[in-house]
């Protein structure tokens, strides 16, 4: 079990540009969580997919961010025109079913916006 | 909404001192409460969790207590070694909606000195 996969680990864009995250998840959890993590925020809960259907985006910015899970073996986090404060480590989390259980994180990846 | 409230963001210590984290939490129903640890450079990882009031999670000489009463669930540690110098979160799942995503607190910051 190579445990939640996050590609790049390091990813730096200019200003405007666009940036792909991308989570693959434990084989059979069905659950998918993405955070943000800055010094000054902490841990930031952005969105949430269970069985692939999305069922809670609260946290995710209204404008750039977007999220997808065109399958159960990956996630992928799009933000579009980045802007220097998207600069941040994102994390993806997976767990067997829902909420309740524990999650496991990937490594995260890290996005310097210059 | 569902919220978790870690009080201190930073802990300085020496080792074989005694550890104490304070976490409250907010919730309409009977929530889960976790406690994961995030090594530098690492995801969290879960350290334990409790589901049932005056349930003792423990792991790693770490232990906390479900507190319904007091709605808390403060992490403990009899001697800190310099090696559990890590970031700290305490994270809430509500049951009774299993639509919902788990929600974790600021996070605090330990640092043990040999």
């Amino acid at each position: 079990n190579a445990g939640v996969i996050q590609t790049p680990r390091h990813k730096v864009t200019g200003k405007g540009q666009e940036a792909t995250l991308w989570c693959e998840p434990i084989s059979g959890h069905s659950a998918v969580f993405w955070y943000r993590q800055t010094i000054v925020q902490g841990l930031e809960f952005l969105t949430y997919f269970r069985n692939q259907a999305p069922i809670d985006d609260s946290g995710m910015p209204k404008e750039r961010f977007s999220a997808q899970m065109p399958n159960q073996s990956h996630s992928t986090l799009k933000i579009q025109s980045t802007q220097p404060q998207d600069s941040a480590v994102y994390l993806c989390a997976s767990s067997l079913d829902w909420g309740r259980d524990e999650q496991y994180f990937g490594p995260g990846t890290r996005l310097t916006v210059l | 909404g569902d919220s978790v409230t870690q009080t201190e963001g930073q802990v300085a210590l020496s080792e074989e001192d005694f550890l104490t984290i304070h976490c409250n939490y907010s919730a309409s129903g009977y929530p889960t409460l976790f406690w994961y640890v995030q090594y530098p450079g690492e995801g969290p990882q879960l350290l334990f969790r409790a589901s049932r009031d005056k349930e003792k999670g423990s792991s790693r000489g770490f232990e906390a207590t479900y507190d319904k009463g007091t709605t808390s669930f403060h992490l403990r540690k009899a001697s800190v070694q310099e090696s559990d110098s890590a970031v700290y979160y305490c994270a809430l799942s509500e049951t009774t909606n299993n639509n919902n995503a788990p929600r974790f607190g600021a996070g605090t910051k330990l640092s043990v000195k040999p």
